[in-house]
């Protein structure tokens, strides 16, 4: 079965634009996460969400950052005014609920110029 | 300056050999701990988990060992194969509310033929 997909695998953008970045979470899976890994770290939890409501945003580092799942199923994380530091992999995670085993997309490589 | 960052911890092994990565939890309020696999280019992958209440969990050709009077945990893989060679994260999470698993640091396992 299909797993989690994130799109696209790769954004290059210049410092002050606008991302959006879009995750499709395994069929049926009512959580989905997003984390943001920077190079030899592990991977940092950015926002959760329960069905169509976010559940926890408390780790969006700032009101630059921002993430939508308005059917309960595809979500995308939008970032405003880009700066360098956010240059990182975003990874998407989704499970079946809340407790649940978490599954990973390969992530969105995004690289702020 | 350097970043320390970029430096993973490094575990170099023959094929064949066992494994043990380490790793130092923070919380004493953390109670369920998750290893993750994650080879370059991909998102981590579940390997195995353990709860507070128990001090050791086996799967196939690993295991979890936890010391809960240390705040240390310890993925031991056996005869280890190249396909083994990835990042190794050990993830913790803190008793109650929804599962949002802090990672920490990650440590390089590299296996030669």
């Amino acid at each position: 079965g299909a797993g989690v997909s994130q799109t696209p695998s790769n954004k290059v953008t210049e410092k002050g634009k606008y991302v959006e970045l879009r995750c499709d979470p395994i069929s049926g899976h009512t959580a989905l996460y997003w984390y943001r890994q920077s190079l030899g770290q592990g991977p940092e939890f950015l926002i959760y969400f329960q069905g169509t409501g976010a559940a926890d945003d408390s780790g969006l580092p700032n009101d630059r950052f921002f993430a939508v799942r308005p059917e309960g199923s595809v979500s995308t994380l939008k970032i405003q005014r880009t700066e360098r530091g956010d240059s990182a992999v975003y990874l998407c995670a989704s499970s079946t609920q809340s407790q649940g085993e978490q599954f990973f997309g390969p992530g969105t490589r995004l690289t702020v110029l | 300056g350097e970043s320390v960052g970029l430096h993973l911890p490094t575990l170099s092994v023959q094929e064949g050999d066992n494994s043990i990565i380490n790793c130092a939890y923070s919380n004493s309020a953390s109670d369920y701990f998750i290893w993750y696999k994650q080879e370059s280019g991909k998102g981590p992958q579940f390997i195995i988990d353990i709860r507070s209440n128990m001090d050791k969990r086996q799967g196939q050709r690993v295991t979890v060992l936890l010391n809960k009077t240390v705040k240390h945990l310890s993925l031991q893989i056996a005869a280890t194969q190249p396909g083994d060679s990835a990042v190794y994260f050990c993830a913790e999470n803190l008793s109650g509310g929804s599962y949002i698993p802090t990672f920490g640091r990650g440590t390089s396992l590299i296996v030669h033929p």
